[in-house]
């Protein structure tokens, strides 16, 4: 069974820093590529960051390029998002997913980690 | 950057009922276009993917349609348990989401 357990968010100050983990389990984690989806408390579903399986390909959207690094580790099944510079619209639930095939739509969630940037 | 536009925001049925989702692009996006529901307080589930693919367990009452710019999503028959939020999301340049469309019970 595949599961994603999400873990790191919290309370940050703007301009703060967080780095968010995603611990993969029940699939071979280093064949898929692994993304970033965020969700503002009461609004829609934003793609913030991709990887590739091997962690060489990452892409980032435009609201979070250069403040926000995606990494994995593959020997240890972990997908990975540090996110520094945080600013109050970076407030969200936080999902890790795992994309179906390359660059494929996501076809698992884990439940989210929230994270809230506020003084 | 890829815009999507869902239509209706809102759509207000009764169970049993046909419900037809629309999501536009800004421009062509081929088929790669996927479907999503969200429940209150769950994660999203894929439904369908390349357009018009169900995702693994997903019912035959879910089809997706379209290609280029236009696609839909139509639920045949309204179950209980299809009040939700319905996203579409693309993958042909980066990826995008919709804004959503809330089904909810008349």
């Amino acid at each position: 069974e595949v599961q994603l357990l999400e873990s790191g968010g919290g309370l940050v100050q703007p301009g703060g820093s967080l780095r968010l983990s995603c611990a993969a389990s029940g699939f071979t984690f280093s064949s898929y590529g692994m993304a970033w989806v965020r969700q503002a408390p009461g609004k829609g579903l934003e793609w913030v960051s991709a990887i590739g399986g091997s962690g060489i390909n990452t892409f980032y959207a435009d609201s979070v390029k250069g403040r926000f690094t995606i990494s994995r580790d593959n020997s240890k099944n972990t997908l990975y998002v540090q996110m520094n510079n945080l600013r109050a619209d970076d407030t969200a639930l936080y999902y890790c997913a795992k994309e179906r095939n390359y660059r494929q739509p996501f076809d698992y969630w884990g439940q989210g980690t929230l994270v809230t940037v506020s003084s | 950057e890829i815009v999507l536009t869902q239509s209706p925001a809102t759509l207000s049925l009764s169970p049993g009922e046909r419900a037809t989702l629309s999501c536009r692009a800004s421009q062509s996006v081929s088929s790669y276009l996927a479907w999503y529901q969200q429940r209150p307080g769950q994660a999203p589930r894929l439904l369908i993917y390349d357009a018009s693919n169900r995702a693994t367990g997903i019912p035959a009452r879910f089809s997706g349609s379209g290609s280029g710019t236009d696609f839909s999503l139509t639920i045949s028959s309204l179950e209980p348990e299809d009040f939700a939020v319905y996203y579409c999301q693309q993958r042909s340049s980066s990826w995008t989401f919709g804004q959503g469309t809330k089904v909810e019970i008349k």
